[in-house]
Order: structure tokens, then sequence, then C-alpha cells
């Protein structure tokens, strides 16, 4: 069972406009999301996060809203830049009975941008 | 700079001959994970460490094991790899003590190929 879904494998925008990555969710205990950012042969890297207490985050050119209701969150990149182009995971943790946390992650999305 | 660093970054196998990869940390964290990743599919995470502590996932094939001999070290072992286990292996930490607030650190991860 896919907790977290990203339905789209892929998304190519121009340089400049906006990027829109959606991901969606099906465990309504989770309470809070990341965002993960991975070039070819690099490890995926922390970009941005949001608890389920806000419906919006933001960092510079990164926004991410969420919408409980819809089991929805979404993640914004404007203006778009050529260095973007990556494959971006979203990811939930849910508690482990050790003390510590599992990230359920979703397939991701190859966001491609264009010069 | 504090990093998580895995060896080697492609490592070919041969159909049950037994394999190690290995990861380090210098950022101190007491939890260690190790995930699984094929291609288009969501990373999953076959088991991870709380300081010395063990936990394997239910769905984690007996034939992956892993050791911690201390805080810094991590490895994983495949008794008989099989072509099925081909794929990226990414080793990642974080804090147990920072909850949610404690994103993931990833390694550059391992890519496996069993011929």
């Amino acid at each position: 069972d896919q907790q977290v879904k990203q339905n789209s494998p892929s998304l190519s925008v121009q340089e400049g406009r906006i990027s829109i990555l959606n991901c969606d969710y099906t465990n309504s205990m989770f309470d809070y999301f990341l965002w993960y950012k991975k070039y070819p042969a690099e490890g995926p890297t922390f970009l941005i996060s949001i608890s389920s207490i806000k419906d919006k985050n933001e960092d510079g050119r990164f926004t991410v809203f969420l919408n409980k209701s819809a089991k929805h969150l979404s993640l914004h990149i404007v203006p778009s830049q050529p260095g973007d182009s990556a494959v971006y995971f979203c990811a939930a943790p849910t508690p482990l009975t050790s003390g510590t946390y599992k990230y359920i992650f979703g397939t991701g999305t190859r966001l491609k941008v264009l010069a | 700079d504090a990093m998580v660093i895995q060896n080697p970054r492609y490592q070919v196998t041969q159909f049950g001959k037994p394999v190690t990869l290995s990861c380090s940390q210098t950022l101190n964290h007491n939890v260690m994970y190790w995930y699984q990743q094929k291609s288009s599919q969501a990373p999953k995470l076959l088991f991870h460490y709380y300081d010395k502590d063990f936990n394997n996932e239910a769905d984690t094939p007996d034939n992956f094991q892993s050791r911690r001999p201390n805080t810094s070290f991590c490895f994983l072992d495949i008794r008989s790899p099989g072509l099925g286990d081909a794929a990226m292996y990414l080793c990642a930490t974080s804090t147990r003590t920072g909850g949610y607030n404690s994103p993931l650190h990833f390694g550059n991860g391992t890519r496996l190929t069993v011929t």
C-alpha cells in the first residue's frame, strides 16, 4: 500500500515559470511532510518541510502548500531555474516503536527546467 | 564538512556471491537507516539502528543483514544476492531527539549490480 503518492513521474517547465509538483497521501495520521531533492549520482537532500498545523511554508523560491482535507500537498518553485532540474520526493515520517521515525517516500517526480 | 559517506559508489557482484556495503558518518547522529531504491520506485526502508538497537522492517528479506559496530559506521550485508537485489542502496542518518525537525541526511548511495 503506497501511503505517499506522486502521480506525475515527470514535469517539464520553461526557465522563469512556475513549477508545481504534487503529492497525495492516504494516512490521515501523517502530521508532517518533507520534500527532498535528488540530483543524479547523489543522495537526496532535504529541501523544505511543513507541519500539519500550517497550510503553507515558504523558503525563498520554494513554497509548500498543504490541504489536509484533500490529503494533498504541493511544492511550488518560482521562478524555476535550470539548476532545479532534479527528482523531487515527497515524504512523511511515521513513529516507530524504537522511538524514532520511519520516513515513507513517494516515487518521485523528475523535474526538467528548460533554458 | 559533516557528512554521510557510502562506499563503494558502484558495486558489481555475481549472483549468490556475498557483498558488503558500508556507510560512515561524521554527524554523530544516533539513528542510521538503510533504504533500497529500485528504478522509478520509492526508497524502501530495510532496517534502522537507534544507537546499537537494531530494528528490522517486517518485509525485509532474511538475505539482508546489518551491523553497526560503533556510532560512525554501519554495514549492509547481502548474503546471497539475487538479480532482484540490484538497486541503489541509500544510507541515511538522523537524530532521534530531533523528532520531526530532524530530517534525514543521506549519503550518495551505492549502486549494486548483480550479474
